[in-house]
């Protein structure tokens, strides 16, 4: 079967330090994969999706960044954190019929 | 952008059927109609999707106009356990095509004892 698999699942950084999110997919070769972003009481906004191997599509400009070393790894960055990067980071990736299979999330606090 | 208008809020008394509109009136003839819904801090689960028949699985049933531009989620028989935020989504189908699903605000169902 296919999993998704997100962690940490709840994150408290300093303003300025780094970030790498993970996230992994298991049961599937090839996939599409997508980080979205939560604000508080806010909608998903996309942030990045990926095709394939190396192959990054950023939807907005932004402190983040996204790679893809391998099938079914994709990882969310960033160098520099701000507290406008708070927020709950969301993967998923496309499952044959049913759209989207999103991961558990992981909430940051940007403090 | 999102391409669906959802009213924001929406109260359901438990056991009772809970229908949630969507109006999508640009959506295309290959779009499909996605419905998801979070409950909150977890991510969002898939529910039903259709292209112009009405579906219905052990969840939901999604009725869906004959003009395409518009649908109704329907939960039969609602539990507080479906508390949640619900989105409609309007996409190609996303298998093996890279597109994105774009997420409005959806509607916030809150089941009522």
């Amino acid at each position: 079967s296919q999993t998704i698999h997100q962690w940490p699942a709840t994150l408290v950084q300093p303003v300025g330090s780094p970030l790498s999110l993970e996230c992994t997919v298991e049961g599937t070769s090839n996939p599409n994969l997508y980080w979205y972003r939560q604000a508080a009481g806010r909608g998903l906004q996309l942030l990045f999706y990926s095709v394939g191997i190396g192959q990054i599509s950023s939807e907005v400009p932004q402190n983040l960044s996204a790679s893809r070393p391998q099938d079914r790894q994709f990882i969310l960055s960033s160098k520099k954190l701000l507290l406008s990067d708070s927020g709950f980071y969301l993967c998923a990736f496309a499952g044959i019929g049913y759209g989207y299979t999103f991961g558990s999330g992981t909430r940051l606090t940007v403090v | 952008d999102a391409k669906t208008t959802q009213p924001t809020s929406m109260d359901c008394a438990e056991g009772r059927a809970a229908n949630l509109p969507c109006n999508h009136s640009t959506i295309s003839g290959n779009e499909y109609v996605y419905w998801y819904r979070q409950i909150h801090s977890q991510g969002p689960q898939y529910i039903i999707h259709g292209l112009k028949n009405n579906e219905t699985n052990e969840m939901a049933s999604l009725i869906i106009t004959e003009d395409r531009k518009s649908s109704t989620l329907i939960l039969p028989h609602a539990t507080l356990r479906d508390t949640a935020v619900y989105y409609c989504i309007v996409s190609l189908e996303s298998w093996n095509t890279g597109n994105q699903f774009y997420f409005g605000t959806g509607t916030s169902l809150t089941v009522i004892p």
